[in-house]
């Protein structure tokens, strides 16, 4: 069982947009910044969102993070059949002084 | 451009050890934490341990506290993980991830190796 929760699977069509949310607690999302990492087929995983909305260098418009409380959430638009893969949220922990990850969410595009 | 490339990963008996590496490139070493993450097959990340850039604090995922030990050589720009007491649930791809920062406390990660396979099995 994760600490940060995510829905196990998300879907939509081509072009079309989707969000993936990350619930967590005041130890954790509540009151430190959130990741988010792309982990395509047999390949590591690759940061797409920092400090809860920012973007690395190279990483499309397309993607984009916020958070509210104890929640973030992962927006993709203009869905493309390259983006399916497996989306996790992470964030530290102040009470288990550790990193936590979410159970990973799977993007079936369409 | 920044590398990390993980070796030291195999097949070892249940309650036997084992040392992975982490050989860091492209990027000052000392100046940054580093991380092990771990994913077994067909399961999501898992946190293992994080150390701070000069190698003063460690912090570790409870369920390999007491026997992993994360460690590096900053002269040779090496990450280590020690890894005894080995129980089939350790079994996972383990990837080395460059932090954000030097202290460790973030769940920024923006580099990663390619991983390498620890298999625990008899």
């Amino acid at each position: 069982q994760s600490v940060l929760t995510q829905p196990p699977s998300v879907s939509a069509a081509p072009g079309q947009k989707v969000t993936i949310s990350c619930s967590g607690s005041g130890s954790n999302i509540g009151n430190n910044y959130v990741s988010w990492y792309q982990q395509l087929p047999g390949t590591a995983p690759k940061l797409l969102i920092y400090e809860n909305n920012k973007r690395p260098s190279g990483i499309p418009d397309r993607f984009s993070g916020s958070k509210s409380g104890t929640s973030a959430t992962l927006g993709i638009t203009g869905l493309q059949t390259g983006d399916e893969a497996d989306y996790y949220c992470g964030t530290w922990d102040n009470s288990l002084i550790n990193v936590v990850f979410g159970g990973g969410t799977k993007l079936t595009v369409l | 451009q920044v590398q990390l490339v993980e070796s030291g990963g195999g097949v070892v008996q249940p309650g036997r050890s084992l040392r992975l590496s982490c050989a860091a490139s492209g990027f000052t070493f000392s100046n940054y934490a580093m991380n092990w993450v771990r994913q077994a097959p067909g399961k999501g990340l898992e946190w293992v341990a994080v150390i701070s850039y000069d190698g003063s604090n460690e912090y570790y995922a409870d369920s390999v506290k007491g026997r992993f030990t994360i460690s590096r050589d900053n002269s040779k720009n090496t990450l280590y993980l020690q890894m005894n007491s080995l129980r089939p649930e350790d079994t996972s791809v383990y990837y080395c991830a460059k932090d954000s920062g030097y202290s460790g406390r973030t769940s920024r990660f923006e580099y990663w190796g390619q991983g390498t396979l620890v298999t625990v099995s008899s």
